[in-house]
């Protein structure tokens, strides 16, 4: 079977550091991809992870290990409009991604 | 830039009906995806095709069907509809190159209602 797991919720204020963690059991993995989706929208790409490490994309950061089948996204500088929900989703062996539960982020001012 | 295009964006069905829903993936991309996600539930993968061929099936309920066409667009077809197959539908689509880098592109997604 597959599944991931995902805080359900994070509380945070402007400015601050935030990190979402994701563990993950799949059949098969290729690499771990994060997603933003505010409320009624569609889910938007944020970073992918498919070697161990972290990765850097301005004020988002995401790292992963295999080993630990664990993966965590860092939000920097948090601002209001970081409010959203957060996906982690694998990349497994057939032609899909499998999403976690999502965690929802509120920024408080 | 273009992106996936979904149509109808809104659709009211009764029960026991039949919908359709439409995606046009971004040019150039070869795989089209379809996601279903339930008020306040993560997407869940339905079905996707690469290059017009099904590639992967998920959670995908025998009254549903889908196929990709020569133009590369994809319908979702749904048949004896069901309350409980209210949600959001979305579309993404993505190059090979893309996937390696785990990246999908999502539609705006369609919200079917059945009442």
């Amino acid at each position: 079977g597959q599944s991931l797991e995902q805080p359900s919720e994070v509380t945070a204020v402007e400015g601050a550091i935030v990190q979402i963690n994701c563990t993950y059991q799949t059949s098969g993995f290729y690499g771990l991809s994060w997603y933003q989706q505010h409320d009624g929208g569609a889910p938007t790409f944020l970073s992918y992870n498919g070697l161990d490490g972290l990765e850097e994309t301005g004020r988002f950061s995401s790292f992963l290990s295999r080993s630990d089948s664990y993966g965590y996204l860092l939000l920097q500088e948090l601002q209001m409009k970081d409010s959203a929900s957060y996906f982690c989703a694998v990349r497994n062996y057939g032609q899909n991604f499998v999403f976690g539960p999502g965690t929802r982020l509120s920024v408080l001012p | 830039a273009a992106g996936v295009i979904q149509s109808p964006r809104h659709l009211i069905k009764e029960k026991r009906e039949t919908a359709t829903l439409k995606c046009y993936p971004i040019p150039r991309h070869d795989t089209v995806y379809w996601y279903q996600q339930g008020p306040g539930q993560d997407p869940q993968f339905l079905i996707s095709f690469y290059e017009k061929m099904q590639s992967d099936k998920g959670s995908i309920p025998d009254r549903f069907s889908a196929q990709q066409f020569s133009d590369y667009h994809s319908e979702l077809n749904m048949s004896s509809l069901e309350l409980g197959d209210s949600a959001l539908y979305f579309c993404a689509s993505s190059m090979t190159d893309n996937r390696d880098t785990g990246e999908l592109f999502f539609g705006e997604g369609s919200r079917l209602t059945v009442l």
